[in-house]
C-alpha cells in the first residue's frame, strides 16, 4: 500500500536558524498537500502542489513538489516560536484519499 | 461563519462498547471525511461521506461505520471498542470538485479502558 514517510520525525532549533522537513512517498502523487498542527490543535492547511518541480512560498514558508512527484519538501527561514507544531505532508494519487505523512515535530527555543 | 465542528470534545469507553461521534461541516461545505490520529501520529483516513453515502474508505474494519445527513452534518460509530481505538477523531469537510480545500475540525478525544 501507499506510504509517505518524513525526516526527520524529531528536530529542535534555536530561535532564528532555518528548518527544514522532508516528505518521500513510495508512489507517484497526483498532489500533495501541507498541513500543520499546534499541540493539543487540529491540522490546519497550509497549501497543495500540484505540477511537477513546483515551488510555492508563504511568507517565510517555502514548499517544493519534486520532479518525479514523489517527494517534497517544506523549509522555513529564520525559525520563530510560533512556527512550534507538527508539520505533516499529505499526498493523493488521483482521486483516493489522503494519505499522511508521519509528521515533524518543530521546537524552536527561544 | 462557524468552522467545522465535532461533538463531544472528550469521551471515555471501556472496551466492547459502542461509540457515537457528531461532525457539523464548515458552511457551504458537502462533502465530510473522518481520521483517526494516534499519539504521535499522523491522521489516517477512515471514510468519506458525499451525498449521504460513503464514497471513499480507507483501512479500517467494519467496526467502524458513518452516516451522512441531509444537512450535510456526519457520524461516525465505532462498535466492539478496542483499546487501540483510542485515538482523536478527526472531521475534515470539503466542497465537492475542491477536495484540497479542506478544513478540519477540532476532533472529539476517545479514550477506551
Amino acid at each position: 500500500g501507499q506510504q509517505v514517510m518524513q525526516i526527520p520525525q524529531y528536530q529542535h532549533v534555536q530561535e532564528g536558524e532555518d528548518f527544514t522537513t522532508y516528505c518521500n512517498s513510495s508512489t507517484t502523487l497526483s498532489n500533495i498537500q501541507w498541513y500543520k498542527q499546534r499541540p493539543g490543535g487540529h491540522p490546519v492547511f497550509l497549501i497543495q502542489l500540484v505540477k511537477s518541480g513546483e515551488v510555492k512560498k508563504q511568507k517565510r514558508l517555502t514548499f517544493q513538489f519534486g520532479e518525479a512527484k514523489k517527494n517534497s519538501s517544506l523549509h522555513i527561514t529564520a525559525t520563530q516560536t510560533t512556527d512550534v507544531g507538527t508539520y505533516f505532508c499529505a499526498g493523493r494519487t488521483g482521486a483516493n484519499n489522503l494519505f499522511f505523512g508521519t509528521g515533524t515535530r518543530l521546537t524552536v527555543i527561544p | 461563519d462557524a468552522g467545522v465542528t465535532q461533538s463531544p470534545t472528550h469521551l471515555i469507553k471501556t472496551r466492547g462498547q459502542q461509540v457515537t461521534l457528531r461532525c457539523s461541516p464548515k458552511s457551504g461545505h458537502d462533502t465530510v471525511s473522518w481520521y483517526q490520529q494516534a499519539l504521535g501520529q499522523g491522521p489516517q483516513f477512515i471514510f468519506q461521506y458525499y451525498e449521504e453515502e460513503e464514497r471513499q474508505r480507507g483501512n479500517f474494519p467494519d467496526r467502524f461505520s458513518g452516516h451522512q445527513f441531509p444537512n450535510y452534518s456526519s457520524e461516525l460509530n465505532v462498535n466492539a471498542l478496542l483499546l487501540g481505538d483510542s485515538a482523536l477523531y478527526l472531521c475534515a469537510s470539503s466542497l465537492d470538485g475542491l477536495p484540497w480545500e479542506q478544513f478540519f475540525g477540532p476532533g472529539t478525544r476517545l479514550t477506551v479502558l
